[in-house]
């Protein structure tokens, strides 16, 4: 199984600013998603990430809003840019393993709260 | 539209008992049925799955019970443990308009278990 670092575990900002946050995986994989979790509520998926190639983001979501970088197979960053108190949420990194990435770990989560 | 119905929505199990989780998905697409386990604070642990060539599978106390036809699927924890409290979101994944595979998740099932 694939061990997810996600830096920060929470933060706390002031509204117009932008959060960067890092994932860091221990292994090389192919796929790295990012999920937003608001307070007791399910998963939804922002965007997927690839190596090498541009994000492909979800319905509701832009890249000017939640640019990614994935510049190797180890390592992604979601920024949460102009941020105002209805992006605070949980933001889970995910990687998938297994054929057709079947297999999925996630992050422990960055809990941001916007104020 | 949401993929994935899950109920229900909270569940309060007495140590021992056996905990009932249903889900129920639309897209005959989806091939894949995994379940997850969240503790507060902690992203989504993958707990156990299912591929709907199979009706049912078990893993200790936790079973995956599948019905192809009725496109339900549904986990049972036997003899429930104060342990088990967590929040379980049912899954189901396929490929996607992008091209790859993604999770699509029910709304999540507060369990809490009583001594």
């Amino acid at each position: 199984s694939a061990v997810i670092s996600q830096k920060p575990s929470r933060d706390i900002c002031q509204r117009g600013t932008s959060l960067t946050i890092q994932c860091q995986v221990d292994s090389q994989v192919t796929m790295m998603f990012w999920y937003r979790q608001q307070p007791g509520q399910s998963l939804t998926l922002i965007a997927t990430a690839n190596q090498g190639s541009e994000a492909t983001y979800e319905s509701g979501f832009v890249i000017d809003k939640f640019p990614i970088s994935r510049p190797n197979l180890t390592f992604s960053t979601l920024t949460v840019s102009n941020m105002s108190p209805e992006d605070s949420s949980i933001y889970l990194c995910s990687v998938g393993q297994g054929i057709m990435n079947t297999e999925a770990f996630f992050g422990q989560g960055t809990r941001l709260t916007v104020v | 539209q949401q993929q994935v119905k899950q109920s229900p929505q909270s569940l309060i199990v007495q140590k021992g008992g056996i905990s009932i989780i249903n889900c129920a998905y639309e897209n005959t697409a989806f091939d894949y049925f995994p379940w997850y386990q969240q503790f507060p604070g902690k992203g989504p642990a993958l707990l156990i799955a299912i591929r709907p060539d199979v009706s049912e599978k078990k893993e200790g106390r936790f079973t995956i019970s599948f019905n192809k036809s009725a496109k339900q699927f549904s986990l049972h924890i036997m003899d429930s443990q104060p342990g088990d409290s967590a929040t379980y979101f049912c899954a189901a994944t396929g490929l996607s308009g992008a091209g790859s595979y993604q999770l699509t998740f029910g709304k999540g099932t507060k369990l809490s278990v009583i001594p």
